[in-house]
């Protein structure tokens, strides 16, 4: 079936640091790929999301590329900020499907 | 205004008890969700409903049971709880289509069965 592996966390960052999360899927079909980030005490909101290789989704200085030839969605961010602490979950719809599913997670700290 | 409300937000128990959480939507979605998220923050559906009618329904107790009175509500009633019922409820909206919808998620209900 349909899977996402992302990075374990967690992940501490300073301010101002690069950002990298790496998001991988298996997937039958062309499934379209999001991120959402959850901040604390609150439910998950999209950050971004790619429906057709090659795209990039992009919001709030995060950016990730829909690859195909490495079924990848990896997450990026060139200057994290505090606020930006919060944790972040890649996911995958296909064939049509209402059904998201979801990578573990990655908590990310950013210390000032 | 809020766009996907739910409640209560905490909810503590005893084992054994049947107990119910609610959810609203006022985006106008036709299609609503529960999703359930462990202690290790992994999120997984439970159930999805399009315009009132059941259309996912993963591998879930059945004394965990959906009922949508309309499109704009979905609430989710637990029977005889357990331990292993405690965790964050999630629900979220979407409009129906592909599958390339965002989903709007509500602020979760934190579940605890003493």
């Amino acid at each position: 079936g349909d899977s996402v592996t992302q990075m374990e966390g967690p992940v501490t960052l300073s301010e101002e640091a690069f950002l990298t999360i790496n998001c991988t899927y298996t997937a039958t079909g062309y499934p379209s790929l999001f991120w959402y980030v959850q901040y604390p005490g609150e439910g998950l909101q999209l950050l971004l999301k790619a429906t057709k290789a090659d795209d990039k989704g992009s919001n709030k200085g995060f950016e990730a590329t829909y690859r195909k030839e490495t079924t990848s969605f990896h997450l990026e961010k060139g200057s994290v900020q505090v606020s930006d602490s919060a944790v972040y979950f890649c996911a995958l719809s296909s064939g049509g499907s209402e059904k998201l599913v979801f990578g573990k997670g990655t908590k990310l700290t950013v210390n000032p | 205004d809020t766009a996907v409300s739910q409640t209560p937000k905490y909810l503590v128990t005893q084992m054994g008890n049947d107990k119910s959480i609610k959810c609203e939507q006022n985006l106008g979605h036709d299609t609503m969700y529960w999703y359930k998220q462990d202690s290790k923050k992994f999120l997984k559906i439970m159930f999805s409903y399009n315009n009132k009618e059941l259309i996912i329904n993963e591998t879930v107790p059945n004394r965990f049971s959906p009922k949508s009175p309309d499109k704009a509500h979905l609430n989710l009633h637990i029977n005889s709880l357990e331990l292993g019922d405690s965790a964050v409820y999630f629900c979220a909206s979407s409009p129906s289509g592909t599958g390339n919808s965002p989903l709007h998620f509500g602020n979760g209900t934190r579940l605890t069965v003493t």
